[in-house]
């Protein structure tokens, strides 16, 4: 099955700078590649996805960028601002898995005022 | 428009009982997916149910059942609990099996085991 492994576990910048979290991912058979922020006591939501035929999408402060080769995608927030602190996860779902997701171990993000 | 709605919010149980968890869908969703989140971890994929009809599995013992209803909702049942159970168990909905539909989550039910 899937595996994902995500870095960093933490991750502290100061407001205005960029944060930068990878993971990588086992099954070349994935196409989607989700990302999800939750923050303390909340539910996951969906703040940019990526498909297998795309290499980079971006919106707004946030983008997405996948090497398939490697296996390996990254989520670049710039500009960060304190209210973009939370535990960021990156997903996987396998093509013929309907929708399961396998999800990294997530990434505390904290960005100091 | 209403999101995903799960029941209970929070749950207290003993070891050995059995807990029944409850999610609505989307209006329009079919497929509903039932994750475990640990403390401090990433959601686990526990079941997938589309069209009433159990589409995946997850990694977890035979104590774990859940099933679909013809209006789309779902439960999921865990038996003889253990103090390893307590989660968080979020359910979410996507409007079919495709591989890349976007899937909103519920805000889970925090099962906590004495």
């Amino acid at each position: 099955g899937e595996n994902v492994e995500q870095h960093p576990s933490t991750l502290s910048v100061q407001e205005g700078d960029s944060a930068v979290i990878k993971c990588t991912y086992s099954d070349s058979a994935s196409n989607y590649f989700p990302w999800y922020k939750q923050e303390l006591g909340k539910r996951p939501q969906l703040i940019i996805d990526i498909r297998s035929n795309v290499g980079e999408k971006k919106d707004q402060r946030i983008a997405v960028t996948l090497n398939k080769t490697a296996k390996h995608f990254s989520l670049h927030i710039t500009e960060t601002q304190p209210e973009d602190s939370a535990v960021y996860f990156c997903a996987a779902r396998e093509k013929t898995s309907g929708s399961r997701l396998t999800f990294g171990e997530g990434t505390q993000l904290t960005v100091n005022p | 428009d209403a999101g995903v709605t799960q029941s209970p919010t929070h749950l207290i149980k003993t070891r050995g009982q059995h807990v029944t968890l409850r999610c609505s869908p989307i209006s329009g969703h079919k497929s509903v997916s039932w994750y475990q989140q640990v403390l401090g971890q990433g959601p686990q994929f526990i079941f997938q149910y589309y069209e009433k009809e159990e589409r995946g599995r997850g990694n977890f013992p035979d104590r774990f059942s859940a099933r679909q209803f013809p209006n789309y909702s779902s439960e999921l049942n865990v038996n003889a609990l253990l103090l390893g159970d307590s989660a968080l168990y979020l359910c979410a909905s996507s409007h079919d099996r495709v591989s890349y539909n976007e899937q909103f989550f519920g805000p889970g039910t925090r099962l906590t085991v004495l």
